[in-house]
């Protein structure tokens, strides 16, 4: 039974630089999330899928990001012209369709610093 | 304005002692509840979670009450290990969309 995985696990890039980021839910699992966290704070949401449908987006997501689930399986996050601020760590979660249960489980994330 | 709220930043318990963390929330449209617990440099790990029907879950040493005419909820872990240090994320949602983070409780367990 494999989790969610996330790749890269770290990132660096450099200011100005386009970075992407790869998740892979749980098998299965129809729904999909992006997070965001910095030092100090939870995580943040970005955005939301049900199947390919991206259903929720946070104002937090600029119009620098975009995310896909083209297929309805794994889901890509772009960061478009990366600014120092970007720096945090991306977290993608999944979770079953079931009823009135919320439980989301969360991949290791990818950590990104932008110099 | 932050909607879920962990007071403690941290919180020092000796080992087999309750632990007892809590959270605060000011949305009346959250009806679901979760903690997570999270280790350095990995993802939040899913611990136990409560519906605004419930007014306590229990699942082993971990059991969460809730109480909505306060918007209040914390989490008992009994007795603690040295395992459970670790920082303990409060989350709520009002449906299949994305949690609301509180900023965390970071446990430690003192042998």
């Amino acid at each position: 039974d494999t989790g969610v995985s996330q790749d890269p696990r770290h990132k660096i890039t450099k200011r100005g630089q386009n970075v992407t980021f790869r998740c892979d839910p749980i098998s299965e699992h129809n729904r999909l999330y992006w997070y965001r966290q910095t030092l100090g704070q939870g995580p943040e949401f970005l955005t939301y899928f049900q199947n390919e449908a991206q259903l929720e987006k946070s104002r937090l997501l600029s119009d620098r990001f975009s995310a896909e689930r083209p297929k309805g399986s794994f889901s890509t996050l772009e960061i478009q012209r990366t600014e120092q601020g970007d720096s945090a760590m991306y977290l993608c979660a999944s979770s079953p369709h079931t009823g009135t249960a919320y439980e989301q489980y969360f991949g290791p994330g990818t950590r990104l610093t932008v110099t | 304005d932050q909607q879920v709220k962990q007071n403690s930043p941290s919180l020092s318990v000796q080992e087999g002692r309750i632990s007892i963390l809590n959270c605060d929330y000011t949305n009346s449209m959250f009806d679901y509840f979760l903690w997570y617990k999270k280790y350095p440099a990995e993802g939040p790990t899913f611990l136990i979670s409560i519906s605004s029907i419930k007014d306590k879950n229990e699942d082993g040493r971990f059991t969460v009450f809730l109480n909505k005419s306060a918007k209040h909820l914390s989490l008992h872990i009994v007795p603690s290990q040295p395992g459970d240090s670790a920082v303990y994320f409060c989350a709520a949602t009002g449906g299949a969309d994305g949690l609301t983070f509180g900023k965390g409780t970071h446990l430690i367990i003192q042998p």
